[in-house]
This record gives C-alpha cells, structure tokens and sequence, in this order.
C-alpha cells in the first residue's frame, strides 16, 4: 500500500539550533513530494515541493528540504529555528494512479516546538 | 489572506442530513482541491478539480460528491451525514495542475 510516514509526533528544538523533520514514503513511481505547515489557528501553508532535478530544494520562510531516492525519504530542515516556527507540518506525496488521474497521500503531521 | 474564500465558517447540523460547503479559488486559479482535517484521522485529500474537470482523487466517501462550476468556484456536497464527519473542511487552489496550493480558512462542521 502506499503511504507516507512522519515517524515523529513532535520534535522540541532550541531556538538557533538546527531543525530537522523527517519525512519517508513508499509509493510506486516517482512521485512529486510537497510539505505544508499549519500555524495554530491558521489553515494550511506550501512550503515546499520536489518535481524532479537538485535534491535540495528551497522552499519558504528559510525552510528546505533534501529528496533522497535510495532512502525514500525527504526531510524538511532549517539551520536556525526560530520561536514562530512552531507549527504542525505535513509531508504529502502526489502519485499518478491508474485511472489517468492522481492520487494524494498525507503524513500524520509532525508538531514541532521551538523553544526561547 | 490566502485570496481562497470558504463558505460558511461553521456549521451545525444533524446526522442524516445533507450540507453544501463552498470554496472560491484565488483569482485566475484554474485547480481546487478538498482535504478533510479530524483530529482521530488527521489531514486527508478528497478530491481535485482542474478547469471543470476531476483530476485526483483521495479518500472520498461515496456519499460525498463535489464539483468546479464554469466561473471555477467549487462546492462539495455532503449526505447521510454521520457524526464521524464532523471535522474541518479545507478548500485550496494553485494556478497551474501541480502547483503551489493556497489554502483557505477552513469550514469547521459539526454533525450532531
């Protein structure tokens, strides 16, 4: 079955520290992989997505994220927290499906906290 | 202020009923896309509309139907409803068939 993984409920992070979410998937295919975050009490954000070429890519609010093929995993990072950045985040992963059409997988959600 | 708009905010009504939730996309945004936020099943993806026609499909209820009128405003309809719907409802749009999703506030509905 294809799914999407988020194996952390919540990650505590320092401000000023690096921060990292992890995110893997099994799907058939190459997929294309995007990441949202929820501030509380706000809907949903784009953050990022990957398509296809440079592993690393760059998304908003200083965020990126690294696709890595062999391990079917593409982490969301940043290299300095900060206080607001504090959110829920999804990882989701687009995959064609055998009707011509697509199919969208979602993550659990990773709840990340940064602290002052 | 993403630009997507979704009527009502909130909405109460009883199980067996039927609701119509309504999400106008950002201007000039060809694709609406549904998602299904509860707290015991998370965020789920229900459907999308590309320019009047369906292109992807998530974890849709047969009882669940929706659909992307000429003007690109989108409605998703809801029957039978059960008290396991009750959760926030989500409208976003992107430009392209693949791009960048704007979400919109969120209709919070709640099956008594």
């Amino acid at each position: 079955a294809q799914s999407v993984a988020q194996p952390e409920d919540q990650v505590n992070v320092a401000e000023g520290n690096p921060l990292t979410v992890k995110c893997t998937y099994s799907v058939s295919g190459n997929p294309y992989l995007f990441w949202y975050v929820q501030y509380p009490n706000r809907g949903l954000q784009f953050l990022l997505k990957y398509i296809t070429g440079d592993n690393l890519v760059k998304g908003s609010y200083g965020f990126e994220a690294e696709f890595n093929k062999s391990q079917t995993s593409f982490h969301l990072k940043k290299p300095s927290a900060l206080v607001s950045d504090s959110a829920l985040y999804f990882c989701a992963v687009r995959v064609p499906s055998t009707t011509g059409t697509y199919k969208y997988f979602f993550g659990t959600g990773t709840r990340l906290k940064v602290l002052a | 202020d993403s630009g997507v708009t979704q009527t009502p905010k909130h909405l109460i009504t009883a199980t067996g009923q039927r609701v119509t939730l309504r999400c106008s996309p950002r201007s000039g945004d060809l694709s609406v896309y549904w998602y299904q936020q509860s707290l015991d099943q998370g965020l789920q993806f229900l459907i999308q509309y590309y320019n009047g026609e369906e292109r992807a499909k998530g974890n849709i209820l047969e009882r669940f139907s929706a659909q992307q009128f000429p003007d690109l405003h989108s409605e998703l309809n809801l029957s039978s409803l059960e008290l396991g719907d009750s959760a926030l409802y989500f409208c976003a749009s992107s430009e392209l068939l693949e791009g960048e999703q704007y979400f919109g506030p969120g209709t919070r509905l709640t099956v008594t």
